[in-house]
């Protein structure tokens, strides 16, 4: 079964500052891959995938992640954050088939001022 | 228009009662989840619905029983709640598998407190 490793449960990081979360996950076979950020008391928000093609993948309010099949990685990155990016931020995996999506454990990004 | 929605937003329960959550879609999705967030924000899919057939079900105690009256709508019924069953409850769609047109989104979540 897959699962998804992120390495940070907290990133402090200064406004205007650049960010990585990190995720990795583990499977054998081809794997779809997600990235969600979940505001306080909201629901999750689809902020990129990637599902073929080009391992760069560009998604909502400025965020790319890049996906490492060699290093089994999808990480995440803004070159430069706002205090409103404070939020808690899912990676997520999944196979082809009836397979669920599986998420880690969340990064919780708090921008400082 | 909200795309997923779900009622009650909160709800406060004692242990025993049976209580249901509903959900919504207006995506023209024929694929429907529950997701169960705990308090360390841990999610972890708990039904799965392709076109009203359960496809995905995981290890939950058959006091949860969901029910899909159509491709729209996903419903959650809790039977005897328990303390441990206090969390967030997140219903969602997606058109078919996540990996082929991408998804699922999400509703806004239901935080249901057992006392």
């Amino acid at each position: 079964a897959q699962s998804v490793t992120q390495l940070d449960s907290q990133v402090p990081v200064f406004e205007e500052a650049p960010v990585e979360l990190r995720c990795n996950y583990s499977s054998s076979v081809s794997v779809y891959l997600f990235w969600y950020v979940q505001y306080p008391n909201q629901g999750l928000q689809l902020l990129l995938k990637y599902l073929s093609g080009s391992t760069l993948v560009k998604g909502i309010n400025g965020f790319e992640a890049e996906f490492n099949k060699s290093q089994t990685s999808f990480h995440l990155r803004k070159p430069s954050v706002h205090i409103s990016d404070t939020a808690e931020y899912f990676c997520a995996v999944t196979l082809s088939g009836n397979t669920p999506l599986v998420f880690g454990k969340g990064t919780r990004l708090s921008v400082i001022a | 228009d909200t795309a997923v929605s779900q009622t009650p937003k909160y709800l406060v329960t004692q242990m025993g009662n049976d209580k249901s959550i509903k959900c919504e879609q207006n995506l023209g999705h024929d694929t429907m989840y529950w997701y169960k967030q705990d308090s360390k924000k841990f999610l972890k899919i708990m039904f799965s619905y392709n076109n009203k057939e359960l496809i995905i079900n995981e290890t939950v105690p058959n006091r949860f029983s969901p029910k899909s009256p159509d491709k729209a709508h996903l419903n959650l019924h809790i039977n005897s709640l328990e303390l441990g069953d206090s969390a967030v409850y997140f219903c969602a769609s997606s058109q078919g598998h996540p990996g082929l047109a991408g998804g699922p989104y999400f509703g806004p979540g239901t935080r249901l407190t057992v006392t």
